[in-house]
C-alpha cells in the first residue's frame, strides 16, 4: 500500500518562481527521501532527511519535516525548465529494515 | 564508477510467454530492490536482496513472479507465463548499506519497459 501522499498531483509554474510540493505519510518513520524522475525511467536521490531532522537544505532545494503531522514539503526555488520531471516522496520505517515505500508523485512542468 | 544498468531498456512479449530481465547493481552495493511502474503511477516494490538472499519478497504479485541474485552482484526478475496487467516499467536499484536497506539513498537504472501484447 503506498505510504506517501504527494500534493499536489500536478504542478504548473514559469521559470524563476518557486515551486512547493508536499507529501504526507502514515506509519513511523526512520527518514524520508525525495527523488526525481524524468520521462517515467530511473530515478535520481535528491535529499534524505531523519527523522530527527526538521529541515535540510541542498543547493536550491530545501526540504522540511514535520513528524507530528507526518508530513514533509519539497521547495524548489528559482526554477528552471530543466527541473520540469515528477518528484516522489519516499519513505523507510522506523525499525527492522525494509525498503522505502514510495509514493504516487507530482509532476511538476517548468515553463520558460 | 558505472552507475546501476538494466537489459533490456525495452522488451515486447506476447502474452503467456517468459521473460526475464537483467539488473547489474553498482559494485559493491550489497541491497538490490526491484520495483514496478506503471504508468502515471508511484513506484511498487517488488523484492528487496540483501547479497544472495531475499529478506522481503512480499511485493511480488502472483508465483508467477521470481528473482534471484548470484554472486551478491547481478540479479535477474523472471516473469512466467506473461499477462497483459504485467505491462509496466520495471526498475532496480541499489544501495551500499550492509544493515539495514532503507538507511541510504538508493540508485535506480534506466528501468527495463515491458509491453505485454
Amino acid at each position: 500500500s503506498q505510504q506517501g501522499e504527494e500534493d499536489p498531483q500536478a504542478l504548473s509554474i514559469q521559470e524563476g518562481e518557486n515551486a512547493t510540493m508536499n507529501c504526507s505519510y502514515k506509519t513511523s518513520i526512520n527518514n524520508l527521501q525525495w527523488y526525481r524522475q524524468n520521462s517515467g525511467r530511473g530515478l535520481v536521490h535528491l535529499i534524505l532527511i531523519r527523522s530527527n531532522e526538521r529541515e535540510k537544505h541542498s543547493g536550491r532545494l530545501r526540504v522540511t519535516l514535520d513528524t507530528s503531522k507526518k508530513s514533509s514539503s519539497l521547495l524548489i526555488t528559482a526554477s528552471r525548465a530543466a527541473d520540469t520531471a515528477s518528484y516522489f516522496c519516499a519513505t523507510a520505517p522506523d525499525s527492522g529494515y525494509s525498503t522505502l515505500t514510495f509514493g504516487k508523485g507530482t509532476m511538476l512542468l517548468v515553463s520558460p | 564508477g558505472a552507475g546501476v544498468s538494466q537489459s533490456p531498456s525495452n522488451k515486447v512479449t506476447e502474452k503467456g510467454k517468459d521473460v526475464e530481465l537483467r539488473c547489474d547493481p553498482i559494485s559493491g552495493h550489497t541491497a538490490l530492490y526491484w520495483y514496478r511502474q506503471s504508468l502515471g503511477q508511484g513506484l511498487e516494490f517488488l523484492i528487496y536482496f540483501q547479497g544472495n538472499s531475499a529478506p522481503d519478497k512480499s511485493g511480488l504479485p502472483s508465483d508467477r513472479f521470481s528473482a534471484e541474485r548470484t554472486g551478491g552482484s547481478v540479479s535477474t526478475l523472471t516473469i512466467q507465463r506473461t499477462q497483459q496487467e504485467d505491462s509496466a516499467v520495471y526498475l532496480c536499484a541499489s544501495s551500499p548499506h550492509s544493515s539495514g536497506g532503507a538507511y541510504n539513498e538508493q540508485f535506480f537504472g534506466p528501468g527495463t519497459r515491458l509491453t505485454v501484447l
